[in-house]
């Protein structure tokens, strides 16, 4: 079935610093992808996505590529802040089945410190 | 614009005690809506998702059941609460399949 592979946990970083979180996928036919955010103690926001090969999603700072030949959603800033620190989610649109529902991945703690 | 709630924030329930959390949408009509649990260390897991009143489906099989009185109304139950249902329930609902997905703030559920 459809699945979402995302780089282990946690990552610190120093204010300013460069991100990556790496995430990959596995799905038949063409499906979305998605960036979502988890703030401490809140509920998940959608961060940015992508419905098509080479489309870049960006917000906040935030990019990420979708790239087919890679199968993979990677997400990047540049120059990440103290308010950046939070739970991060890559996922996918899943339609296997009939069903109606995304696939998330492990989620990707990350801490910046100032 | 639209909004979706969640009630209680926090939960504190002995073993054994039944269970309902509520789930509502403002602003929009005919959603799909969603239950996810978040347990510490397991990521994001689907319980039920929801096309329309009445109309639920199971991800997982578990003592949880879910139902949709009404078309912006999501309710999650369990007669019987389980220790391993602890966690971090969150709603969700989305315009149709495959959409973006809105979450609610989730209520935090600990059985002791």
């Amino acid at each position: 079935g459809n699945s979402v592979t995302q780089m282990e946990g946690p990552v610190t970083l120093s204010e300013e610093a460069f991100l990556t979180i790496n995430c990959t996928y596995t799905a038949t036919g063409y499906p979305s992808l998605f960036w979502y955010v988890q703030y401490p103690g809140e509920g998940l926001q959608l961060l940015l996505k992508a419905t098509k090969a080479d489309d870049k999603g960006s917000n906040k700072g935030f990019e990420a590529t979708y790239r087919k030949e890679t199968t993979s959603f990677h997400l990047e800033k540049g120059s990440v802040q103290v308010s950046d620190s939070a739970v991060y989610f890559c996922a996918l649109s899943d339609s296997q089945g009939g069903s109606e529902k995304l696939v998330f991945g492990k989620g990707t703690k990350l801490t910046v410190n100032p | 614009s639209q909004t979706i709630h969640q009630w209680p924030a926090t939960l504190v329930q002995p073993v054994g005690s039944p269970l309902s959390l509520e789930c509502t949408v403002e602003g929009t009509s005919n959603p799909n809506l969603y239950w996810y649990r978040q347990a510490a260390g397991r990521g994001l897991q689907l319980l039920f998702y929801s096309v329309g009143i009445g109309q639920i489906s199971s991800e997982v099989p578990q003592n949880l059941s879910a139902s949709r009185p009404q078309d912006r109304q999501f309710i999650l139950s369990s007669k019987k609460l389980l220790l391993s249902d602890s966690g971090f329930y969150l709603c969700a609902w989305a315009r149709g399949p495959w959409e973006t997905q809105y979450f609610g703030p989730g209520t935090r559920l600990l059985v002791l």
